[in-house]
């Protein structure tokens, strides 16, 4: 089956400070990933969908600024996440399909993010 | 819109059966999933349903009624590793973004 990997598994940083999650598909090419966030014992999230090539498009709420998606080739897309701040912390998953199909999601490892 | 009922949480005994029940509402259908999370893991593909009736693959099955919006996962002869967060799924109109609902807790006792 299909491979996403996410990079790092786990960060912790300061406050004010910017990380960045690589989310990489590793046997197949996805024009589009989507990012989530889920926080303790909630759902995921859609926070934005990484296009290949093009801007990333937001979900309502989520700041564009704050959350930076650069989705430079075919594999690769990655998320940083700007002056992060405490209630940044959670846990961030990135997630793609086959090009062309909408089924079933392959989604990376995930990201656990503490920001002190 | 789109919006995803599901019970927040579920306690049944190993070896049992249980029966974990979504309802959907979506301005255009494009199949049903669910996924299988362990806490502090991204989910896993259990099934997905595009069509009505009932699938079975293994301990796992999934129902969809379409005319109901209404879905069910049942996992039969359970154990205690099937405890986690089971998460019913829709893709939005177009099959593009995939919307998650709440998630069900299901905790198995021995």
């Amino acid at each position: 089956g299909a491979v996403v990997s996410q990079h790092p598994s786990w960060v912790i940083c300061k406050s004010g400070t910017s990380v960045k999650i690589e989310c990489r598909s590793l046997d197949f090419q996805a024009t589009t990933m989507f990012w989530y966030r889920q926080f303790p014992k909630q759902s995921l999230m859609l926070m934005a969908t990484s296009n290949e090539g093009s801007k990333a498009t937001y979900e309502q709420g989520v700041e564009k600024d704050k959350f930076l998606i650069n989705h430079a080739s075919l594999t690769l897309s990655t998320l940083t996440v700007t002056s992060a701040h405490p209630e940044d912390s959670s846990f961030y998953i990135c997630s793609a399909h086959i090009t062309g199909t909408n089924e079933k999601l392959f989604f990376g490892s995930g990201t656990q993010l503490s920001v002190l | 819109g789109q919006n995803i009922d599901q019970p927040t949480e579920m306690t049944a005994t190993e070896g049992a059966i249980v029966q974990i029940n979504c309802t959907y509402q979506t301005s255009g259908f494009n199949g049903l999933f669910w996924y299988q999370q362990h806490a502090g893991e991204a989910p896993t593909f259990l099934s997905y349903n595009v069509l009505d009736g009932l699938e079975e693959k293994g301990r796992f099955s999934s129902f969809l009624s379409r005319s109901k919006g209404y879905s069910y996962l049942l996992l039969k002869e359970l154990q205690m590793k099937d405890s986690a967060s089971y998460l019913c799924a829709a893709p939005n109109t177009g099959g593009f973004k995939t919307i998650f609902g709440a998630g069900t807790r299901l905790f198995v006792k021995a």
